[in-house]
């Protein structure tokens, strides 16, 4: 299994203002996601983090708003910008290891 | 273009009581599908993994069964505890490992004493 941590574990940010959110896995991983979940929705993929290259966003995010970086193979951060309530969710991280996915326990983020 | 249904999406049942959570694909060329469970406001805890080609895998009380040809898994909970109250989501995980997962929307259940 993996063990991954995320913080901070919630935060109520003032619109238009950045937030990074930062995720540790115990060893090594090549891949590495990034997804939100609405609240009563399930969860949407925002990108994928992988070291050494630039992470691949799906439809609907973009780089500008969803800033990530992944300095190396068992950390990455991503970065909400200029918020707005809109962008109030959990946001988790996730990493891939023996055909298995395992998830952060997730960032609570409130836009006011 | 996968799609994963889960059904219902609620459900309230008596505690002792066995649950069977249905989750649906359209496309059957998966390399594995996940179950998850998921606690109000935290993230998820990773239950079974079934590979393609196997037809069920079973952990303690819990039970999850694959058909492929149908697109059909099914996860068994058996003599139902209130703990057990939370949302359960399967994803699937296309053809090749590592390519991304595809979540159904979930069941919520509530297991009342």
């Amino acid at each position: 299994s993996a063990v991954i941590s995320q913080k901070p574990s919630r935060d109520i940010c003032q619109r238009g203002t950045s937030l990074t959110i930062q995720c540790q896995v115990d060893s090594q991983v090549t891949m590495m996601f990034w997804y939100r979940q609405q609240p009563g929705q399930s969860l949407t993929l925002i990108a994928t983090a992988n070291q050494g290259s630039e992470a691949t966003y799906e439809s609907g995010f973009v780089i500008d708003k969803f800033p990530i970086s992944r300095p190396n193979l068992t950390f990455s951060t991503l970065t909400v910008s200029n918020m707005s309530p809109e962008d109030s969710s959990i946001y988790l991280c996730s990493a891939y290891r023996g055909n298995e996915q395992f998830f952060g326990p997730g960032t609570r983020l409130t836009v006011l | 273009k996968q799609e994963v249904t889960q059904i219902p999406a609620a459900l309230s049942v008596p505690e002792g009581e066995n649950l069977v959570l249905n989750c649906s694909f359209t496309d059957s060329a998966i390399y594995n599908l996940q179950w998850f469970r998921q606690d109000p406001g935290k993230g998820l805890t990773s239950l079974l993994l079934i590979q393609s080609s196997q037809r069920e895998q079973t952990s303690g009380r819990l039970n999850a069964s694959l058909d492929k040809s149908s697109g059909r898994s099914t996860l068994y909970i058996a003599a139902s505890q209130p703990g057990d109250s939370a949302t359960y989501l399967c994803a699937a995980r296309p053809g090749a490992a590592g390519n991304k997962l595809t979540f159904g929307g979930g069941t919520r259940v509530l297991v009342k004493p």
